[in-house]
C-alpha cells in the first residue's frame, strides 16, 4: 500500500529565506504526487501536482517541487518565503491501484519569522 | 458561486443529537469526498462518491451516514456521536476519479461533540 512521510512536523524560516519541505512516499510504481497548503480555519488548496513528464513542476504562489524516483521523494521548494506563506503543508500520493485513494501525509507546519 | 462550500462552519452537538453537514460544489465535478481531519493525525478518507454512487466506504462507523442526492451536493448525517468524533470535516470534489486532477476542498465544518 502507498504511504507518505513528512519528516518535519514544523519548520521555522526567516522571511526572504529559501524553503524546502520534505516528502517521501512509498509506492511500487510511479505515483501521482501532490502538495497542498492549508491556512488556519481553511480547507486545503492544491499547490502543484506531478504524474508524468518533467520531474520539476511549477505551482502557484511561487512554489516548485522535484520528483526524484531514486530517493522516493517529492520535496517542495520556494526561493524566498513571504510571511503569508505561514501555513500547514501536506504532501499527498495517489495510486492507480488499491482503489480511488489519495493518501495524505501528516503535514508540516511552516512558521515565518520577521 | 464557485468552489466548494460547506455549511455550517462550526457545529456543537450533544452525543444524542442528530445533525447534518452539507457540501455543495458548482464546478461541474463528478466525484465528491468526505475527509476527517483530527489534530496531529493525517487526513482520513471517509467516503467517496462518483456520479452520485458511493464507491468507497473506508470502515467508517455507522453513526456517520453519507448522502449524495445529485452530483453537486453531498451530505454527512450524524447521530449518536462520540467525543472522539470531534474534528474538522472536509468535503472535496474532483473532475472525476482519475487521480491526476487533484482535489478542490471546502473550508470544512469544525465539529465539537459534547
Amino acid at each position: 500500500a502507498q504511504s507518505v512521510t513528512q519528516p518535519d512536523i514544523h519548520i521555522t524560516v526567516s522571511e526572504g529565506a529559501s524553503l524546502e519541505l520534505r516528502c517521501n512516499y512509498s509506492y511500487g510504481a510511479t505515483p501521482y504526487l501532490f502538495w497542498y497548503v492549508q491556512s488556519p480555519g481553511q480547507g486545503l488548496q492544491l499547490l502543484l501536482k506531478y504524474f508524468s513528464g518533467d520531474t520539476l513542476v511549477q505551482g502557484i504562489k511561487g512554489f516548485e517541487a522535484e520528483f526524484k524516483r531514486s530517493q522516493s521523494s517529492f520535496n517542495l521548494r520556494k526561493p524566498s518565503v513571504h510571511w503569508s506563506d505561514a501555513a500547514e503543508y501536506f504532501c499527498a500520493v495517489g495510486a492507480s491501484t488499491g482503489g480511488f485513494k489519495t493518501i495524505f501525509g501528516a503535514g508540516t507546519r511552516l512558521f515565518v519569522k520577521a | 458561486e464557485t468552489g466548494v462550500t460547506q455549511t455550517p462552519r462550526h457545529l456543537v452537538m450533544g452525543m444524542t443529537n442528530k445533525k447534518s453537514l452539507k457540501c455543495e460544489q458548482h464546478l461541474g465535478h463528478n466525484a465528491m469526498y468526505w475527509y476527517k481531519q483530527s489534530a496531529k493525525k493525517p487526513l482520513e478518507l471517509m467516503f467517496v462518491y462518483s456520479l452520485e454512487e458511493r464507491v468507497e466506504n473506508n470502515s467508517v462507523p455507522s453513526r456517520f451516514s453519507p448522502e449524495c442526492p445529485n452530483s453537486s451536493h453531498l451530505f454527512l448525517h450524524l447521530h449518536t456521536l462520540q467525543p472522539e468524533d470531534s474534528a474538522l470535516y472536509l468535503c472535496a470534489s474532483s473532475q472525476d476519479l482519475n487521480l491526476n486532477y487533484g482535489y478542490t476542498f471546502g473550508s470544512g465544518t469544525r465539529l465539537t461533540v459534547v
